[in-house]
């Protein structure tokens, strides 16, 4: 298994939801990253997780809480969301923090705050 | 802190010439490149990497990309563009200290190639 699998793959949600996102891989890697991204823009880091622990966290408002179950998944949950915050998130993964080989991204899930 | 910069937002091509899509590098001690394509509505796929070793890198898809030190360029390239070429492309760079490494994208040219 190469992949990383997000689901769902869109949401929609009003500003007093309570939402998950989630991301899984089964590819043995030991860092996993959410990133943010908005329409024709280049995806911004949010999270990582380095052996089940938060290794980065950058900025992000505590509205977005991660969380990291075990080492094959990795959560986002969002609660009192902006519209400003309908975006794709992408989940990505790589065998280490300190990787030479790159990420494996997923689909991404197409989030619409309403 | 590192950083790439791509130059265009866009790149027009016709289908069978070759094409280029321009990164520059700003990095302290040695560079981690690399180059992922994004189709519409979909995450981003590897493309290639330049760690260390030879000046032109082989990837996916028939692209390659050549690393030039004393222009601090990564630029990607193909001999022969096909119609399916045409996605968002992203250089990175690998940011940070020991431990606390992560991937930092520029802001993406769009490729179109013509039929």
């Amino acid at each position: 298994d190469t992949e990383v699998t997000q689901t769902p793959k869109h949401l929609v949600m009003g500003m007093t939801n309570k939402k998950s996102l989630k991301c899984e891989q089964h590819m043995g890697h030991r860092a996993m990253y959410w990133y943010k991204q908005k329409a024709k823009k280049p995806p911004e880091l949010m999270f990582v997780y380095s052996y089940e622990k938060l290794s980065i966290n950058e900025s992000v408002p505590s509205r977005f809480s991660p969380e990291c179950p075990n080492s094959s998944l990795l959560n986002l949950h969002l609660h009192a969301l902006q519209p400003e915050d309908s975006a794709l998130y992408l989940c990505a993964s790589s065998q280490e923090q300190t990787t030479n080989y790159g990420y494996t991204f997923g689909s991404g899930t197409r989030l619409t705050v309403v | 802190a590192q950083s790439v910069a791509q130059p265009e937002d866009q790149v027009n091509v016709a289908e069978g010439n070759p094409l280029t899509v321009k990164c520059t590098y700003s990095v302290s001690g040695n560079p981690y490149l690399f180059w992922y394509v994004q189709y519409p509505n979909r995450g981003l796929q590897f493309l290639l990497k330049y760690i260390t070793g030879d000046n032109l890198v082989k990837g996916s898809y028939g692209f390659e990309a050549e690393f030039n030190k004393s222009q601090t360029s990564f630029h990607l390239k193909k001999p022969s563009a096909l119609v399916s070429d045409s996605a968002l492309y992203f250089c990175a760079v690998r940011d940070g200290g020991t431990g606390f490494q992560k991937l930092v994208f520029g802001t993406g040219t769009r490729l179109l190639v013509s039929p």
